[in-house]
Parts: C-alpha cells; sequence; structure tokens
C-alpha cells in the first residue's frame, strides 16, 4: 500500500518568485515512481514532471525542478519565476508501473 | 498524437437516465484508468484494466456503475440509473507503464 502526503492545502506566490511544494509518500515498493500533476482551471490533469527512485538526480523540466529525498520520503516541486499561468493545482503522486496513488493536492495562487 | 479522448465533455441528465463515459487511450499503452473527481472526494480510483482485463474494480461505488473495454483502443464507463451525487468529473487515463496521462474529462450533472 501507498500513501502520499501534501501537508499545504493553499500556497501562494508572487509572479516571478519561487515557490515549493511538499509532498511526502510511504510506500513499501523498492522500485517506484514520483509524479507532479497540474490541475488548472480548465481540469486537465497535465503530468509536470517525473522522478525514478532509483535515480539520485533530481528531474527537471524547464522551471519545475524537484528535490527527491529517498530516505525521508519527500518529494517537493520547486517552480523558478513564477508565471501566472502555474496557478493550478498540484497534485503529487506515487507508484510502481502505471498504478498511482494521489496526494490530496496543493492549490497554487500566483498574485500579479 | 492526440491524446487521451473522451466524450462527451459536458453530460447534463436527469436522474434515474442512463449515461455512457467514452474513452479512447493513447495508442500503445497497456493500461486504462477511470477516476472521478469531486470537491467533497477529491480524485478517486473507480477502476483500471491491463491489456484490457479489468483488475482492480474495488473503487466502483456500486452496483450501477459498470465499465468496459472490449478492445484496446475503447473503454467505456456506464451510471445506470444515474443520481444526483454521481455528479462529478469523470477522468479517463491512460499508462504506458511509467505515469499516467489524462483525457480532459467529462463534467456529469445529474439532475
Amino acid at each position: 500500500a501507498q500513501t502520499v502526503t501534501q501537508s499545504q492545502p493553499e500556497m501562494s506566490v508572487q509572479e516571478a518568485e519561487t515557490v515549493t511544494l511538499s509532498c511526502t509518500y510511504d510506500t513499501s515498493e523498492s522500485d517506484y515512481y514520483l509524479f507532479w500533476y497540474k490541475q488548472p482551471p480548465s481540469r486537465q490533469m497535465i503530468l509536470v514532471i517525473r522522478q525514478e527512485a532509483y535515480k539520485q538526480q533530481n528531474a527537471t523540466e524547464n522551471r519545475f525542478s524537484v528535490n527527491f529525498q529517498k530516505a525521508a520520503k519527500s518529494f517537493s516541486l520547486k517552480i523558478s519565476d513564477s508565471q501566472l499561468g502555474d496557478a493550478a493545482m498540484y497534485f503529487c503522486a506515487c507508484g510502481r508501473g502505471s498504478r498511482l496513488t494521489f496526494g490530496e493536492g496543493t492549490q497554487l495562487t500566483v498574485n500579479p | 498524437d492526440a491524446g487521451v479522448i473522451q466524450s462527451p465533455r459536458h453530460e447534463v441528465t436527469e436522474m434515474g437516465q442512463e449515461v455512457t463515459l467514452r474513452c479512447k487511450p493513447i495508442s500503445g499503452h497497456n493500461s486504462l484508468f477511470w477516476y472521478r473527481q469531486t470537491m467533497m472526494r477529491g480524485l478517486e480510483l473507480l477502476i483500471y484494466f491491463n491489456n484490457n482485463v479489468p483488475i482492480d474494480d474495488s473503487g466502483m461505488p456500486e452496483d450501477r456503475f459498470s465499465a468496459k473495454m472490449p478492445n484496446a483502443s475503447f473503454s467505456t464507463l456506464k451510471i445506470q440509473p444515474s443520481e444526483p451525487r454521481d455528479s462529478a468529473v469523470y477522468f479517463c487515463a491512460s499508462s504506458p507503464d511509467r505515469g499516467q496521462f489524462f483525457g480532459p474529462g467529462t463534467r456529469l450533472t445529474v439532475l
């Protein structure tokens, strides 16, 4: 069984600033993946970034990067140079293979 | 690639009516998932298929819900009879085994 916890129901950031969203997880699997999904007001679920647990190097996708601390079972998302279009609900997810367990989500507001 | 395709995008129906939601996964993906999202309960996994076979349907709320995947390119989620508490956004997602790719969702309103 897996659990994913996002302790920040809401976060806000000023445009052009950096924000970090927290996520902790628990899994009994030795081989798994971690994901961040973005859900803007359109409701579309968009895969933002993926991390393979066996890789020590933190994943990066343009302005999005993760801080993966395997021993601590922590997987935070950093958004640099925040833009108004980054405003959305962000979900952290953990899984092995294709089935995923999702966190409750963090609502990010970007202030102009 | 067209991504995961869902239809209809919006559905409004009356209590007691049958509702059928449709999904076309991304070609080559061997797993397909149906989710329901509401404000109260968040994102819930209803059922998932692997190679067209239902693997886990423990999330299906009750017998009024049924899902089929007759082939690798098509799946349906049926609610019969529908009730107001079924109102939600229903997502279909497909996976090549390393993450899921979601469709745009179907917003269902049952009056």
